[in-house]
């Protein structure tokens, strides 16, 4: 069965500072991936997605992710980082034929002032 | 207007009883989807529908059924409620016969058992 893996719980970065938040899936095949938010007492909204072509892919707000298919991995970045970004951040695995999302752990990222 | 709405947001209730949480979806979407979400944040993929019809029931207590009256709703019924059952749980949408779709998630509902 697909498994997702968020090496990183909990980061904490300064404002302007870069952001890569890690994620891993252990099954290959055709896969999409997705990076969803949760802002503090929202609900999960999409950052961004991968289905297919350019591996590198940019969302809202200023976020982006590459797929690297020899890796098994959907890593998100930000070159600079503000305080608005505090939240829960998920990476999320679908496999073709599969409807259901299998979710990663997500990583806390709280941004200081 | 909201496209993924859940009712109700909180939901504290005792050992034993018998609760619901309704989802609705106004996007026209055919799947419907409920995830849990538990105290370390882990989501967790519980039941589909696509069109009323149940197609993923993942390994999940008896206690625990889905109804779905029509496309546009999914209900999840909760019977002898647990205190494992506290967590916050998710509805999702999503269209079908499209590859390239994504799910669009409710506000969650947090359950409380006392």
């Amino acid at each position: 069965a697909q498994s997702v893996s968020q090496h990183n719980h909990h980061v904490i970065l300064s404002e302007a500072a870069s952001l890569e938040l890690g994620c891993n899936y252990s099954y290959g095949g055709t896969v999409n991936l997705f990076w969803y938010v949760q802002y503090p007492g929202q609900h999960l909204q999409l950052l961004l997605k991968y289905f297919s072509g350019d591996p590198l892919v940019k969302g809202i707000k200023g976020f982006e992710a590459e797929f690297i298919k020899s890796k098994f991995s959907f890593n998100l970045r930000k070159p600079s980082v503000q305080w608005s970004d505090t939240a829960e951040y998920f990476c999320a695995v679908r496999n073709t034929g599969r409807r259901a999302l299998t979710f990663g752990s997500g990583t806390r990222l709280q941004v200081q002032p | 207007d909201t496209a993924v709405s859940q009712t109700p947001k909180y939901l504290v209730t005792q050992m034993g009883n018998d609760k619901s949480i309704k989802c609705e979806q106004n996007l026209g979407h055919d799947t419907m989807y409920w995830y849990k979400q538990d105290s370390k944040k882990f989501l967790k993929i519980m039941f589909s529908y696509n069109n009323k019809e149940l197609i993923i029931n993942e390994t999940v207590p008896n206690r625990f059924s889905p109804k779905s009256p029509d496309k546009a709703h999914l209900n999840l019924h909760i019977n002898s409620l647990e205190l494992g059952d506290s967590a916050v749980y998710f509805c999702a949408s999503s269209p079908q016969g499209v590859t390239t779709y994504e799910q669009y998630f409710g506000p969650g509902t947090r359950l409380t058992v006392t």
